[in-house]
């Protein structure tokens, strides 16, 4: 049973690019959740996602950040423009159907702008 | 403002030892707190979950407490071994028990 997973581990990108960030959740999980940790702070809340809904996306910046969860396929979180302050480990976490059920966590995407 | 503190930040101690490690919280209304660890380069891995009607919960070596009157956890760790070294975080969730709150964390260091 595999657990949450993320592409790509790592990756670097050059100010203005865009940063797309994949997590399939694990098997039988329809609750998607995307945390960003900066260095040496906690993680932070970004957006929850239920397949094809956004359910809150209240910690996700208002600009050049957007997350989708299609029907079929992993969710993704895009940064576009990406500037050097988007330099972080991006967790995503998925839940079976309950939103309050522990949270399984993937290994991360560790985003490097240049 | 809702936060989570942990206490100390950082922790080295010799394989086979116990240790604590602190948690307090101002997260209201409180629905859960739960210990995570995290090793370097991983994603968290849940270790307890406890709500407020919870005073202590077992994991192994790992044993976490809960006082939600004064708003404090704590992790007790039992004869440490060397795969301990790791972050450990405490999470607490509020009226939206889906939006976890960490604290940064207490890196631990077993060694030999």
């Amino acid at each position: 049973n595999a657990g949450v997973m993320q592409n790509p581990r790592h990756l670097v990108r050059r100010r203005g690019q865009e940063a797309r960030l994949r997590c399939s959740p694990m098997k039988g999980h329809s609750h998607v959740y995307w945390y960003r940790q900066l260095p040496e702070e906690g993680l932070k809340f970004m957006v929850y996602l239920q397949k094809e809904n956004i359910i809150d996306e209240s910690g996700m910046p208002k600009e050049r950040f957007s997350a989708e969860f299609p029907k079929e396929g992993p969710s993704i979180l895009r940064i576009q423009q990406v500037v050097r302050g988007d330099s972080a480990a991006y967790f995503c976490a998925s839940s079976p159907g309950q939103p309050s059920a522990t949270q399984y966590f993937g290994p991360g995407t560790r985003l490097l702008v240049l | 403002k809702n936060q989570v503190e942990q206490s100390p930040q950082s922790l080295i101690i010799l394989e086979g030892k116990n240790c604590t490690l602190q948690c307090n919280y101002t997260v209201s209304p409180f629905s859960n707190l739960r210990w995570y660890k995290q090793d370097t380069g991983r994603g968290p891995v849940s270790l307890t979950i406890m709500t407020f009607s919870e005073n202590t919960k077992s994991n192994g070596r790992y044993t976490a407490t809960l006082d939600a009157d004064t708003k404090q956890s704590s992790l007790h760790i039992t004869a440490s071994q060397l795969s301990d070294s790791a972050s450990y975080i405490c999470v607490v969730s509020g009226d939206s028990s889906y939006k976890l709150i960490f604290g940064s964390g207490t890196r631990l260091l077993v060694r030999p």
